[in-house]
């Protein structure tokens, strides 16, 4: 079974750094990637989606990630982040055998940023 | 506007009581999901269904139930055989298939006294 894996559970960024998340997938074939933003209380956003094609992929809110199949990772990065970015992120994997029980969600990182 | 509405946002519920908690969408998607979000955790599925009339059990199904009756509308009723069920409630709906990203509603919150 796939699975996905976030490997910091917490991460703090002074407003105006960059950011990267990481995010590492365990499938055989092309997996369906996703990034999700969930602000306290609240549903999930996506930020952005990876299907095929060109490895770096745009997303909303100036965020980016890349698809590199040789490390398993879809790590999702921000040139400069701002205070309304502290939320929490999950990364998500989809397969392309079937997907009838949808996505398959890492555990989340949650961004914390200082002023 | 289309989207994914839950109801109640907070709920509270004494022991031993069962509740429901509604899910409807006007997207016109197939597929729903209820995923149970506890700190720590993330999201896990606990219930889904690809077409009216038929879902199937996620991971942690025991001590819920759905139903399907309608294509907009996806209840979960939290039973009294579930032990811990305070926790973040998350419905979700897609066309279906791995490579369509799913939509979430805004959650409902479940508290046990």
């Amino acid at each position: 079974a796939q699975s996905v894996t976030q490997p910091d559970i917490h991460i703090t960024v002074s407003e105006g750094a960059s950011l990267e998340l990481r995010c590492n997938y365990s499938y055989g074939a092309t997996p369906y990637l996703f990034w999700y933003v969930q602000s306290p209380g609240q549903g999930l956003q996506l930020l952005l989606k990876y299907f095929s094609g060109d490895t770096l992929v745009q997303g909303i809110k100036g965020f980016e990630a890349e698809f590199k199949r040789s490390q398993s990772s879809f790590n999702l990065r921000k040139p400069s982040v701002h205070w309304s970015d502290a939320a929490e992120y999950f990364c998500a994997v989809g397969y392309s055998g079937g997907g009838a029980d949808g996505l398959t969600f890492g555990k989340g990182t949650h961004l914390i940023i200082q002023p | 506007d289309g989207g994914i509405t839950q109801s109640p946002k907070y709920l509270f519920r004494k022991e031993g009581q069962n509740v429901t908690l509604s899910c409807e969408q006007n997207l016109n998607h197939d597929a729903m999901y209820w995923y149970r979000q506890d700190p720590g955790q993330g999201l896990r599925l606990i219930y889904y269904s690809q077409i009216v009339n038929d879902f199937q059990k996620g991971d942690i199904a025991e001590g819920y139930s759905v139903s399907r009756e309608k294509k907009e509308s996806f209840p979960l009723t939290v039973t009294s055989a579930q032990k811990n069920p305070t926790a973040f409630y998350l419905c979700a709906s897609t066309y279906g298939g791995a490579n369509n990203e799913q939509f979430f509603g805004p959650g409902t919150r479940l508290t046990v006294l």
